[in-house]
């Protein structure tokens, strides 16, 4: 079993529509959790962390739930920009290594 | 300021053919990260430098080895390529090692091994 789990999709979904993904983790040490996202062809970069309390950015909301470790991340008002590949990424315990655990991606992709 | 820039982007290498992937960063950040992205498996990574100094394996080191050259400077060595390494490699950086640094990525190098 992966480490980090995440349904590759394609999600496709018209333009101003509202989309969730979930991503499992199965190490229950795990304290630290991001969002990366990742365009075609380009490198990673962080969409936001994740807290235990959820936190929002605009029109994305990121969510952590430990007793089913999973977190999700929420867009509403899906724009074409946004279409590109969501990482989920987790760090075992309080590590100083700044070790990253990728999951493999989530592919989105917005139509007008 | 670049960021972190990788060379080369592209490599075509031949079975049993050795190079040197480049990393720099200019952020003056402590920690650099070597990544390998294969379809189906997210990013793993294959080496990392702490700080200035120091290199530790990751979860899939077989067939590289690093160098630390300098606070800037990070570099992935394959002796003996392997179709097994085709790949997009990926250099990052962060500030710290720590669990709550950003880590900053470069463009990437698109290596195949025949």
């Amino acid at each position: 079993r992966k480490e980090v789990e995440q349904d590759p999709g394609p999600f496709n979904v018209p333009e101003g529509a509202t989309v969730a993904f979930n991503c499992t983790y199965s190490n229950s040490a795990s304290q630290s959790f991001f969002w990366y996202r990742q365009d075609c062809r380009k490198e990673p970069k962080l969409l936001m962390s994740v807290y235990s309390s959820g936190n929002e950015d605009g029109r994305f909301t990121a969510q952590l739930n430990r007793a089913s470790q999973y977190i999700s991340l929420l867009i509403r008002d899906s724009k074409l920009s946004d279409s590109a590949t969501y990482l989920c990424v987790v760090i075992h315990g309080s590590s100083n290594t700044g070790k990253l655990i990728f999951g493999q991606g989530t592919t989105l992709q917005v139509k007008p | 300021n670049a960021g972190v820039t990788q060379t080369p982007k592209f490599q075509v290498l031949k079975t049993g053919q050795s190079m040197t992937l480049q990393c720099a960063q200019d952020m003056n950040h402590n920690s650099m990260y070597w990544y390998r992205q294969d379809p189906g498996m997210g990013l793993r990574l294959i080496y990392y430098s702490a700080s200035e100094g120091t290199t530790d394996k990751g979860e899939v080191p077989n067939g590289y080895n690093v160098s630390r050259l300098n606070k800037r400077e990070f570099s992935l060595r394959l002796e003996s390529a392997a179709p097994s390494q085709t790949s997009v490699y990926f250099c990052a950086s962060s500030w710290e090692a720590g669990a709550q640094e950003t880590q900053y990525f470069g463009p990437g190098t698109r290596l195949l091994v025949l």
